[in-house]
């Protein structure tokens, strides 16, 4: 079984700060990972992905994430924020050998100072 | 127009109601899921389906049901309401290899049970 932990419910930083935001998961297979973004009153979108090759992977709205097998870590960075990346971010995984389910991290919402 | 739509919106009912809550995509995909989320929970699966005749039950099917009227509805039902059912659902599709596929997510239903 899979599990993910996000280690931040909110975190808190200055509009053009960089951030990062934590992810660990536990798993016994090999995984897929994924962050997802849900903005106020909207459903989740795909922020980014890691499915096999490089372990930096680029997603949208300049957002990064850096796969680390041996801390079973998938943390997602920006080097400056805008007011606009204000949003909840998911952590998902999902077992390679598995056909349907992701798991899902509680979430981390993202406040922007200004 | 959205490539998924959920209908209502938002729905306060009372203990003991049956409900329905309606998704339809135009993305023509075959795989559609169902999910509640909970403050600090993340997202749970409910219900998915692969395609019109196979349905099958996620993590925390209890209290919920489900049909698949077409390729694109996917329609989740409480048959008797109650509170500890109040959550935001979404509806979600994938195409293809659901293990590495992006999920498309539909704005969500806001239920309330009185």
């Amino acid at each position: 079984a899979q599990s993910v932990t996000q280690l931040d419910s909110q975190v808190p930083v200055f509009e053009e700060a960089p951030v990062e935001l934590r992810c660990n998961y536990s798993s016994s297979v090999s995984v897929y990972l994924f962050w997802y973004v849900q903005y106020p009153n909207q459903g989740l979108q795909l922020l980014l992905k890691y499915l096999s090759g490089s372990t930096l992977v680029k997603g949208i709205n300049g957002f990064e994430a850096e796969f680390n097998k041996s801390q079973t870590s998938f943390h997602l960075r920006k080097p400056s924020v805008h007011i606009s990346d204000t949003a909840e971010y998911f952590c998902a995984v999902r077992a390679r050998d598995s056909n349907y389910q992701l798991i899902w991290g509680a979430g981390t919402k993202l406040i922007i100072k200004p | 127009d959205a490539d998924v739509t959920q209908t209502p919106r938002n729905r306060i009912t009372k203990t003991g109601k049956r409900i329905m809550l309606e998704c339809s995509q135009t993305k023509g995909h075959d795989r559609m899921y169902w999910y509640r989320q909970d403050p600090g929970l993340g997202l749970r699966l409910i219900y998915y389906s692969f395609d019109v005749k196979d349905i099958n039950k996620g993590e925390i099917s209890d209290g919920y049901s489900v049909s698949r009227q077409a390729q694109a509805k996917f329609s989740l039902s409480l048959e008797s309401a109650i509170p500890n059912q109040t959550a935001l659902y979404f509806c979600a599709t994938t195409s293809g290899d659901s293990r590495t596929d992006t999920q498309y997510f539909g704005p969500g239903t806001r239920l309330t049970v009185l």
